[in-house]
């Protein structure tokens, strides 16, 4: 059974900084890209970060950019967002998602974590 | 970026109703569209890939439609567990936007 399971969220004052870290299990981790959606509270859902398997493409949001990194390790099948900077707007359900590739062009994502909350005050 | 627009917002539906949603992209996106069920205080789940793909295990009455700029999510008879939010993603390029999200609420 694909698990995938976040950890890291709390409350950081602005300016502040977290790491999240999604567990993954019950696939061969190497082989899938990443990423990170989050959601604001009552609002929609906002991609922020996706990893390639081996780490050699990682994209970012305009919104998170410079401010936030995403890494992997997949000796320990781990997903990893080092979040520094941190502004009121970035309070919100952090989520990491599977991408699956299918037929050598579509991308989506198939598994989803249950989430981790983010919550930017003083 | 691309911008994914979808409409309505928001609609009121009954069980057994025919309900359809649609999703318009800012420029082509050929069929590079996924659709997402989202339910309160849960992670989306996907429903279609590539615009007219069901995903396993997702039940017959959902189906997309579309290519190029504009898109439908159709639930060919509405049942109570369908009353959740839809989003639409492109996956055409990065980065990989979302719509705004479709409530679909009981009448």
């Amino acid at each position: 059974e694909v698990l995938l399971v976040e950890s890291g969220g709390g409350l950081v004052k602005p300016g502040g900084s977290l790491r999240l870290s999604c567990a993954a299990s019950g696939f061969t981790f190497n082989s899938y890209g990443m990423n990170w959606v989050r959601q604001a509270p009552g609002k929609g859902l906002e991609w922020i970060s996706s990893i390639s398997s081996m780490s050699n493409h990682i994209y970012y949001a305009d919104s998170v950019k410079g401010r936030f990194t995403l890494s992997r390790d997949n000796a320990k099948g781990s997903l990893y967002l080092q979040m520094n900077s941190l502004r009121a707007e970035d309070t919100a359900v952090y989520y990491c998602a599977r991408d699956f590739l299918h037929s050598g062009y579509y991308y989506y994502f198939d598994y989803w974590g249950q989430g981790t909350p983010v919550t930017v005050s003083s | 970026d691309i911008q994914m627009t979808q409409s309505p917002s928001s609609l009121s539906a009954s069980v057994g109703d025919r309900v359809t949603i649609t999703c318009r992209a800012s420029q082509s996106i050929s069929n590079y569209l996924n659709w997402y069920q989202q339910k309160p205080g849960k992670a989306p789940n996907l429903l279609i890939y590539a615009a007219s793909n069901l995903q396993s295990g997702v039940p017959s009455r959902f189906s997309g439609s579309g290519s190029g700029t504009d898109f439908t999510l159709t639930i060919s008879s509405l049942q109570r567990e369908d009353f959740a939010t839809y989003y639409c993603q492109q996956t055409y390029s990065v980065p990989r936007t979302f719509g705004q999200g479709t409530n679909v609420e009981i009448k």
